[in-house]
């Protein structure tokens, strides 16, 4: 099992431009998530999604668009990048009620 | 709406002390509890959690926590560190019986000290 993957692990972007972040999971689970992580902020929720076909804002959507493209693709867009959303973001995967399971993050910067 | 609070963003302990990292969180309902690490460069993994039954939890490396509830706090203690341990520790809390989100706290950043 690889758990979670996310591609790529590096990025780097001109404002303005956009780009995907995918993510994938081959544990079976219904729900799958999007975070970003700032220093001194923890993770944020961006996105989630229960189930196949369903997806649900987070505490901070602006900015990002996502596709549950079948029950293991999950994936994060930015239409139009600013410096603002120069992060680590994560995708986490995980069956009701249990516990999240993270891939290894990419690092994106927005010059 | 529930949250989480880890009273310290870093602490610093030498190797071989024990160690606790606090976390306290808010919420009108019943919760799960988690205590997550995240090494250096990586993302995050479970140590343990907490959803029913005793209030003291056993996880991996040697790690425990204790809920409780009037206090409403969940401790993350170990007995004895190594240098190994030199991690960020997030604590994090969600609803029962509810949907599958998850509130994670600022975290703390532990250093082992020689």
């Amino acid at each position: 099992n690889a758990g979670v993957t996310q591609t790529p692990k590096f990025q780097v972007l001109k404002t303005g431009q956009s780009m995907t972040l995918q993510c994938a999971q081959d544990m079976n689970h219904n729900s799958m998530y999007w975070y970003r992580q700032d220093p001194g902020m923890g993770l944020r929720l961006i996105y989630y999604s229960a189930s196949e076909g369903t997806t649900d804002k987070g505490e901070v959507p602006n900015g990002y668009n996502v596709s549950r493209l079948n029950k293991r693709e999950f994936s994060l867009r930015l239409e139009s990048a600013a410096p603002s959303q120069t992060s680590v973001y994560f995708c986490a995967s995980s069956r009701p009620l249990y516990e999240q399971y993270f891939g290894p993050g990419t690092r994106l910067t927005v010059t | 709406a529930q949250s989480v609070t880890q009273l310290d963003s870093q602490v610093p302990v030498f190797e071989e002390a024990p160690v606790e990292l606090r976390c306290n969180y808010s919420s009108s309902v019943s919760v799960y509890l988690f205590w997550y690490v995240q090494y250096p460069n990586q993302g995050l993994q479970l140590l343990l959690k907490y959803l029913s039954g005793s209030t003291l939890v056993k996880g991996i490396n040697g790690f425990e926590a204790e809920f409780n509830k009037s206090q409403t706090s969940f401790h993350l203690r170990k007995p004895s560190v190594h240098i190994s341990d030199t991690a960020e520790y997030f604590c994090a809390v969600s609803r029962t019986g509810r949907d599958d989100k998850i509130i994670f706290g600022k975290g703390t950043r532990l250093h082992i000290l020689p």
